[in-house]
């Protein structure tokens, strides 16, 4: 069953832009993770913050975690063309085991 | 170099016949999972493994199935393809201790059922 949704569903920008994509789920998570998708391939996983973390960056990316409500954002700073594609948030819900739930995704279009 | 690898990349294929997806790691992971996913959608697990001899349906439910005999295989099997099974099926793992790992993910295969 679907997790979350995020949004926006889709987002056009320039190169050199940042870029912010939501993500709000339903249950009590363990951690949630950010992962890319290049046009029908297979994903790639991004980021990991753990359900007591409130931020965490990595390179150019910066994920903050709001559990209070339910909601976790990604930021690309200094967005590039090869940046293009969808990402998706995941949760790893508590007594959950280790699957991961998948939010509906975002399309991220970045324009030269 | 450690990774997924599933095969075939795209297959068209008519109702009726019996397929197996590939998917194979080179990580000794023992977690393993199916996704299917649906142009533009979201991914849905329809099966997983914790380890060797251990499979279990996933939150959609799917008229395929699996085995998982050697840890670092996990194939899917559909004894009669239909068109309604069309989609992006996708292969992932991840490691055994704990839940604070990534899943690593295949290339995917793209069936179509004509």
């Amino acid at each position: 069953s679907q997790q979350g949704e995020e949004d926006p569903q889709a987002l056009s920008i320039q190169e050199g832009e940042n870029a912010t994509m939501n993500c709000s789920y339903k249950t009590s998570i363990n951690n949630l993770q950010w992962y890319r998708q290049n046009s029908g391939r297979g994903l790639v996983h991004l980021i990991l913050i753990r359900s007591n973390e409130r931020e965490k960056h990595s390179g150019r990316l910066r994920v903050t975690l709001d559990t209070s409500k339910k909601s976790s954002s990604l930021l690309i700073t200094a967005s590039r063309a090869a940046d293009t594609a969808s990402y998706f948030c995941a949760t790893v819900d508590t007594g959950g085991g280790n699957k991961l739930t998948f939010g509906t995704g975002t399309q991220l279009k970045v324009e030269l | 170099e450690a990774d997924i690898y599933q095969t075939p990349r795209y297959l068209v294929i008519g109702t009726g016949k019996k397929i197996t997806l590939e998917c194979s790691q080179t990580m000794g992971h023992d977690k393993m999972y199916w996704y299917q996913q649906d142009p533009g959608m979201e991914l849905h697990l329809i099966h997983y493994s914790y380890g060797v001899n251990s499979t279990e349906k996933g939150d959609l439910s799917s008229e395929s199935t699996v085995s998982r005999i050697r840890t670092e295989h996990f194939p899917l099997t559909l004894e009669s393809a239909r068109p309604s099974h069309t989609s992006q099926y996708l292969c992932a793992s991840s490691p055994g201790q704990g839940s604070f790992y990534g899943y690593t993910f295949g290339s995917g295969t793209r069936l179509t059922v004509v």
